[in-house]
Formats: C-alpha cells, sequence, structure tokens
C-alpha cells in the first residue's frame, strides 16, 4: 500500500536561518507530488507540484523553492526563512482525478 | 478559473444536531472532481469523498452525506446526530481536468457535549 511521510513534525527556526523540509512516498511510481501551505486559521495553498523527477511547478512566487531529487521524494526549501513563513506545511501525493493523499504535515514557527 | 467557496467559517453545534457544511465552486470544465476532507486538531487531512461531475447521485456514509446540484454549483456535505469527535476543520476542493486541487477557506465545525 501507499504511504507518505512527512518530517520533521515540528520545527522552530529564527528569522534568516535554512529550511529544509522532507516527504517520501512509497508504494508507487512517479507519483504526482505536491506542497500545500496552511497560514495559522486559514485554507490550504499550494505551493508547488512536480510531476516527475527535476520538474517543478510553482504557484506563488515567495522565499520557498522546492527540488524532486528523487522519483518518490520532494523537498521543500528556503534559503533565509521570513516570519511570514510560519505555518503548516503538507506534502501530498496523487492525481487530480483521484483525490489526494497527505503526510501528517510539518509545523513551522518562525521566531 | 476554479474557485471554491465555504461561506461558513465557524460552526458550533451541540452533540446530536444535525449540520450541513455549505460548499458552492465554480469552473468552467464540464469534467470536474469535487472532494471532502476533514483536518483533526491533529493536522493531517482525511479524505472523506470524491465525486465526478457526471454523477449527481447523493452519497451516505453512515452518518455523513453529501448532496451535490450542478444546477447550484453546490456540493454539501451533512452529518447527522453529530459528536464530538466530528470536531474539525472541513475542506471543500475541486479539481479540473487540467487544473490541480483547489481549496476553500474551510469551515471549523465544533460539536459541544
Amino acid at each position: 500500500s501507499q504511504t507518505i511521510h512527512q518530517w520533521p513534525a515540528t520545527l522552530v527556526q529564527p528569522v534568516g536561518s535554512p529550511l529544509s523540509l522532507e516527504c517520501t512516498v512509497e508504494g508507487t511510481s512517479n507519483p504526482n507530488l505536491y506542497w500545500y501551505r496552511q497560514a495559522a486559521g486559514r485554507g490550504l495553498q499550494l505551493l508547488f507540484y512536480s510531476v516527475g523527477i527535476g520538474q517543478i511547478s510553482s504557484e506563488v512566487p515567495q522565499n520557498l523553492s522546492a527540488s524532486r531529487p528523487q522519483d518518490r521524494q520532494f523537498i521543500l526549501s528556503s534559503k533565509k526563512l521570513l516570519l511570514s513563513d510560519s505555518g503548516f506545511y503538507l506534502c501530498a501525493w496523487g492525481l487530480r482525478v483521484g483525490g489526494y493523499t497527505f503526510g501528517s504535515g510539518t509545523r513551522l514557527t518562525v521566531v | 478559473a476554479q474557485k471554491v467557496t465555504q461561506a461558513q467559517t465557524e460552526i458550533s453545534v451541540v452533540e446530536k444536531e444535525d449540520v450541513t457544511l455549505d460548499c458552492v465552486y465554480e469552473t468552467r470544465d464540464t469534467t470536474y472532481y469535487l472532494f471532502w476532507y476533514k483536518q483533526p486538531p491533529s493536522g493531517e487531512l482525511v479524505f472523506l469523498i470524491r465525486r465526478n461531475s457526471f454523477d449527481e447521485q447523493n452519497e451516505i456514509s453512515g452518518r455523513y452525506s453529501w448532496n451535490f446540484q450542478k444546477s447550484t454549483s453546490s456540493f454539501n456535505f451533512t452529518i447527522t446526530a453529530s459528536q464530538v469527535v466530528d470536531s474539525a476543520v472541513y475542506f471543500c476542493a475541486l479539481s479540473e481536468r487540467n487544473n490541480d486541487m483547489r481549496f476553500g477557506a474551510g469551515t471549523r465545525l465544533t460539536v459541544k457535549p
């Protein structure tokens, strides 16, 4: 069966520090992968999606970047975090027509 | 452009009451997919249901039911005899064939004992 792993669960980082969040999927090949952000009390915002290795599409220009070095690995990064980067980050995999499966999320607090 | 509106930001009910969460969508496609997800306090999104645009049959799953009406572009979700464990944020989402899933802002449901 397919599973999705996301870590860390919680992260507190100072402003200006780098960020790396990792997401891996098991049990499927060539999945579509997604990064969403949920600001406190807000809805879900699509940040990046990837349909294959090295293929990244960005939805919103921002301080973040994404990479897909392997088929089932999706990484969200930042060189210098801003206070506004705080939020709940969710990785997901799936197909547009079938729905997505989400990871357990990373709660990032930038201080 | 696709758009999902959940006008109810927060709803509070007492246990055993029925509650309906509204979802209105906009799309120009004739083929699209609608979803409901539940986000409990732990944060993980839990898939509840998927509906394609060609299937307007209402669905019931235990205490949950969904009313899909293309004429009003709505996909409402009803919980019958609500329980405290139903407390969560519920998201409605829309996916088109050539566009990724877009979520509504979510409705926070609080069920009080």
